[in-house]
Order: structure tokens, then C-alpha cells, then sequence
């Protein structure tokens, strides 16, 4: 079967660096992605890993351990408007992508 | 110039009836998925087609059946709708890329929400 887990909900202040935590359990490996998704709206990509390593896009970053099966998403300088869900996704080969139950972000000021 | 378009935006419909979503991408991509997303959030893949040809179908009753007229179109049918249908659907799509190119990140549409009563 398949597996993604992240944390349900986190909390944290404006201006803050926050972690959001990835692990996965499939069948196949072929990426990993994080997408944000603000309530009500459709999700929209914000980094893609498949080599071990950190990826940097600005105060977004994405971090991967394929052989712990462990990404993250870590997040700099908190602002209001990052208030949204987190979805990790891995691709597991061709076109089959499996996304994790997302993690509510909730940036308090 | 929306990238990955979706009608209806809202669909309410009673138990029973066949019903349609259509979706439209003009970013020229290879790829086109319908996802679905309950109430818990979860977004589950449902098909996904790659120049006209069913790629997956994971475990999605007969009464879905997506229908690609073009690349650039992925049309999603539902017959006989039931109660635990009611979810939004989204369709997507994505350019084939190299895993070491960046893979492939899919571009969403605006999802449609469906209700059955």
C-alpha cells in the first residue's frame, strides 16, 4: 500500500521560520512534491524534490532523505497570507501521484 | 487566458442522475488527471490520461468514466450518482519532464464542487 503522513495542524507567528514534516511509505519513488492549498481553492505547486538534498525558491525551501523516506518544507519569514494547507505528494512512477492528508497552517500575528 | 479551466464551478444534483464536469488546459501540457477531494480534504487521483490514453484508473467504480475528445480537454461522466459522490473534483494538468528537469508539477483548476442530495 501507500503511506504519506503529516502533522495535521501547526501554529505559528508572523515573521517565524516554521518545518513542515513529510514521510512516505510507496511502492515507488519517482519525486516528491509540496503544493499549498488555500481554503476554498485549487492547490498550486511550490517545490519538487528527487535527488537527497535541499531545494531553495525564495523563503520557501524543500528538503528530501529517500532513504529515510522524510521530506520537509520549511518555510522563512512568516507572512499572513501563508495560511494554508501543505500537501506533500510523491510520484510513484508514470503518471500516479499519491498526496498526503495535507498540514493546516495557521500563521498567527 | 485561465490555464487549467473547469464548468461547473457549483453542481447540485439528486441521487440517480448522470451528470458531466467539463475541463480545459491551454498550456499545451501531455498529461490531464481528475482528482477527487472529500470532505477530510484527502485528494485522491482518479484517471489520468497521457495523449489520449487512459494511464491509470485506480479503483473508481465503473460509474466514472473520463472522456478526452483532445489533448487538450478531459471530461469527467458520472452515472447514477450516489450520496458519498459529493466532493470537490479537480482536474489537472502537467508537461512529461525528466525526473532530473524539474518532474513534472501539475497545474490545477479551480475545482468543481459537487453535491448530491
Amino acid at each position: 500500500g501507500q503511506n504519506i503522513d503529516q502533522p495535521t495542524e501547526m501554529t505559528a507567528t508572523e515573521g517565524a521560520i516554521v518545518q513542515i514534516n513529510c514521510t512516505y511509505q510507496t511502492s515507488g519513488f519517482n519525486g516528491l512534491f509540496w503544493y499549498q492549498q488555500h481554503a476554498g481553492e485549487a492547490p498550486t505547486f511550490l517545490s519538487y524534490n528527487v535527488l537527497d538534498g535541499l531545494e531553495e525558491k525564495g523563503r520557501f525551501s524543500s528538503f528530501l532523505s529517500r532513504s529515510k523516506g522524510y521530506s520537509y518544507l520549511l518555510l522563512k519569514e512568516l507572512q499572513m497570507k501563508d495560511s494554508a494547507s501543505y500537501l506533500c505528494a510523491v510520484k510513484i512512477g508514470g503518471q500516479n501521484f499519491v498526496f498526503g492528508p495535507g498540514t493546516r497552517l495557521s500563521v498567527l500575528p | 487566458d485561465t490555464a487549467v479551466s473547469q464548468t461547473p464551478k457549483y453542481l447540485v444534483t439528486q441521487m440517480g442522475n448522470d451528470k458531466s464536469i467539463k475541463c480545459e488546459q491551454n498550456l499545451g501540457h501531455d498529461t490531464m488527471y481528475w482528482y477527487k477531494q472529500d470532505s477530510k480534504k484527502f485528494l485522491k487521483i482518479m484517471f489520468s490520461y497521457n495523449n489520449k490514453e487512459l494511464i491509470i484508473n485506480e479503483t473508481v467504480p465503473n460509474r466514472f468514466s473520463p472522456k478526452s475528445p483532445d489533448k487538450a480537454h478531459l471530461n469527467l461522466h458520472i452515472n447514477s450518482l450516489e450520496l458519498g459522490d459529493s466532493a470537490v473534483y479537480f482536474c489537472a494538468s502537467s508537461q512529461d519532464r525528466a525526473r532530473d528537469r524539474g518532474g513534472n508539477e501539475q497545474f490545477f483548476g479551480p475545482g468543481t464542487r459537487l453535491t448530491v442530495l
